[in-house]
């Protein structure tokens, strides 16, 4: 099976601007998690999508969005973009199969803001 | 809330040396525990996972890790290291009460000398 893909993989944008993440998760996944990966605060998690309806959030500002498709991909959304939202944006997926969920991980996109 | 803490952000060992990382967490209830990895230049990938059942779990590559209850710890084993270790380690805990959400520790930086 082909893992979780995330474009693009890199992206460079600049204070205000607005930017949209997209993941694809692992065929048959249903659940798609987004997480937030820096040095100083290491890997927080942003939301999780199931069936077209956010499920869970974590502690960020309303800039930070979401959304899932019928066919579970994902896209996620930062507006007013500022110097430290700069990170490694990772998506995760899974099956979603109640208790025993295991979340495998996409390469990330890092999104550089000038 | 749940938070997981991993005590060594650097370890620096020997090819052949045995490696142990810990892993604490605090959540009063029932817990999925994981250990995932990220080698340089790669995207974060599972090591191995806790459920239920035999408190010692297998994983990839030689690892293992020992899931004590009482102490709230999930350490993270391997008897002999190799070069191809050198990454970081990061633990997680899902409290599956509490929705899919993963909450990671700091990680752990390992640096395998050959």
């Amino acid at each position: 099976k082909a893992g979780v893909t995330q474009t693009p993989r890199y992206l460079i944008k600049t204070r205000g601007q607005q930017v949209t993440l997209s993941c694809s998760p692992i065929s048959g996944h249903r659940s798609v998690s987004w997480y937030q990966q820096t040095p100083g605060q290491g890997l927080q998690f942003l939301f999780e999508y199931f069936s077209e309806t956010q499920r869970n959030k974590g502690n960020f500002p309303g800039r930070f969005s979401g959304r899932q498709f019928s066919n579970s991909r994902s896209e996620m959304n930062v507006s007013t973009l500022e110097l430290g939202d700069s990170a490694l944006y990772l998506c995760a997926s899974s099956y979603s199969e109640g208790l025993t969920d295991t979340q495998y991980f996409g390469p990330g996109t890092r999104l550089t803001v000038l | 809330a749940q938070s997981v803490s991993q005590h060594n952000h650097h370890v620096i060992l020997s090819e052949a040396a045995s490696l142990e990382l810990g892993c604490n967490y605090s959540y009063g209830g029932t817990v999925n525990l994981f250990w995932y990895v990220q080698y340089p230049g790669q995207h974060l990938q599972l090591l191995l996972k806790y459920f239920s059942g035999d408190p010692l779990v297998k994983g990839i590559k030689g690892f293992e890790a020992e899931f004590i209850k009482s102490k709230f710890s999930f350490n993270l084993r391997k008897p002999s290291v190799q070069w191809s270790d050198t990454a970081e380690y990061f633990c997680a805990v899902n409290a599956p009460a509490a929705g899919n959400k993963l909450t990671f520790g700091g990680g752990t930086r390992v640096l395998v000398k050959p």
